[in-house]
């Protein structure tokens, strides 16, 4: 399954929202009605760190100003309110098949 | 608390083979599937393969393309150790390799392996 992500680059406002899209080539529903979408954040020289899994669901400790949507093969994840500390690579991965990723948006402050 | 540790990166050379491991503890080993993920050096996040539990898969592994052939995952429930053997290395091997179990949600520090002559 192919992960596209747009856009690859990112430059917000701290205090001001921003949005990533995530679109799979086949359809990451699985047959027992979850849907295996995840959202990591990778801070620079560090492991990856998941956001958000089963598309919408938050992992332990992560902020509620991270949201994820979406359904089929098209999904977004939001911040409300980019923080200083929200820099760094974003990648969805899809497991609903053996494990791919997309290419990643860089997050920045402008 | 659940940890993953890596361990047992190093220089080699094209050809050569080498052995990671992966420490797990803060769960129950044996119900989980452990994975391997890598990324060389500026580039994205790439699946390697992954063990299956013994009571959920009967301990079978599963590996991307790239890999297949030349690495085999395997596990000791007892020890809680996942090891990832990489045999037949290849200058694009190089990179930090990480497990994670089963859920995806733990990610150890990272192993660095670099391929080089």
């Amino acid at each position: 399954i192919v992960m596209t992500q747009t856009p690859l680059s990112l430059s917000v406002t701290l205090g001001q929202p921003a949005s990533i899209s995530c679109k799979s080539s086949q359809s990451l529903l699985h047959s027992d009605g979850n849907t295996f979408l995840y959202w990591y954040l990778q801070k620079a020289g560090q492991s990856p760190q998941l956001l958000m899994y089963d598309v919408s669901r938050r992992f332990s400790g992560v902020p509620d100003r991270f949201t994820g949507s979406g359904s089929g093969t098209d999904f977004t994840l939001k911040i409300s309110r980019v923080e200083a500390e929200d820099v760094g690579v974003y990648y969805c991965m899809q497991g609903i098949q053996l494990p791919t990723f997309g290419q990643g948006t860089k997050v920045e402050i402008k | 608390e659940v940890q993953v540790v890596e361990s047992g990166g190093t220089l080699v050379k094209p050809g050569q083979s080498l052995r990671l491991s992966c420490t797990a503890s803060g769960f129950t080993f044996a119900d989980y599937a452990m994975s391997w993920f890598r990324q060389a050096p500026g580039k994205g996040l790439e699946w390697v393969g992954f063990i299956r539990s013994e009571a959920h898969g009967g301990g079978t592994a599963e590996y991307a393309a790239p890999v297949k052939g030349r690495f085999t995952i395997s596990r000791d429930d007892s020890k809680s150790i996942a090891y990832l053997q990489m045999n037949s290395l290849k200058i694009e091997d190089t990179g930090v390799y990480y497990c994670t179990e089963g859920t995806y949600g733990y990610w150890g520090q990272g192993t660095l392996v670099t391929v080089s002559s």
